[in-house]
């Protein structure tokens, strides 16, 4: 079935420094692809997606571009901050309305 | 985008009782899902819930142990029922958008419960 990898964390980075978490996917046919974020204490909110390869979604100086060749959704930043610790799911849509998620990648940046 | 509220926002419960879970949505929809995540997990869907029929569950969890209702297309609840510490979990509502955000799922804060 569809399936979603995504890389082990705690992410531990300087602020300013450049981020990426991996993430990979199993799917069959053309599934949309998703990054959400969890702060502490909150809800996930949706922070960018992609719906067809070569796509990039972007947000918040986030992005991620849907990679067909390599099954891929990494997720990027050029300079993150403080503000951006937090719990980073992927997830992919299928060709039912499901959302598969990640087992999630905690981020924790450091003045 | 929809907001969504989730009542309560967090509970500490005794093992045996159950607690039933409110999602309320500022807008119409026509589908909402409950999802649990387990301390340190990712999420994993519970079940779909549409209005005017019986809810579809995953693999896993069953009607007696997780009722859901949808009353209408701005409302449902989830009860955990006769609870257990394994249960101790954050419960999310997502619903999925409208128009031009059809396929995409929005999630409330969650509910955090404690089972003692």
């Amino acid at each position: 079935g569809d399936s979603v990898t995504q890389m082990e964390g705690p992410v531990t980075l300087s602020e300013e420094a450049f981020l990426t978490i991996n993430c990979t996917y199993t799917a069959t046919g053309y599934p949309s692809l998703f990054w959400y974020v969890q702060y502490p204490g909150e809800g996930l909110q949706l922070l960018l997606k992609a719906t067809k390869a070569d796509d990039k979604g972007s947000n918040k100086g986030f992005e991620a571009t849907y990679r067909k060749e390599t099954t891929s959704f990494h997720l990027e930043k050029g300079s993150v901050q403080v503000s951006d610790s937090a719990v980073y799911f992927c997830a992919l849509q299928g060709s039912s309305y499901k959302l598969i998620f990640g087992s999630g990648t905690r981020l924790l940046v450091r003045p | 985008s929809a907001v969504i509220s989730q009542k309560p926002s967090r509970d500490i419960c005794q093992r045996g009782t159950s607690l039933t879970i409110q999602c309320q949505v500022d807008s119409q929809v026509t589908m909402m899902f409950w999802y649990r995540q387990q301390p340190g997990q990712s999420l994993t869907l519970i079940a779909t819930a549409n209005q005017g029929s019986e809810a579809t569950y995953e693999s896993g969890f069953v009607i007696d142990k997780f009722p859901i209702s949808r009353p209408n297309l701005t409302f449902s609840t989830l009860t955990v029922s006769n609870m257990s510490p394994e249960d101790s979990s954050i419960y999310l509502c997502s619903v999925e958008g409208t128009d031009i955000a059809k396929n995409i799922q929005y999630f409330g804060a969650g509910t955090r419960l404690s089972v003692l």
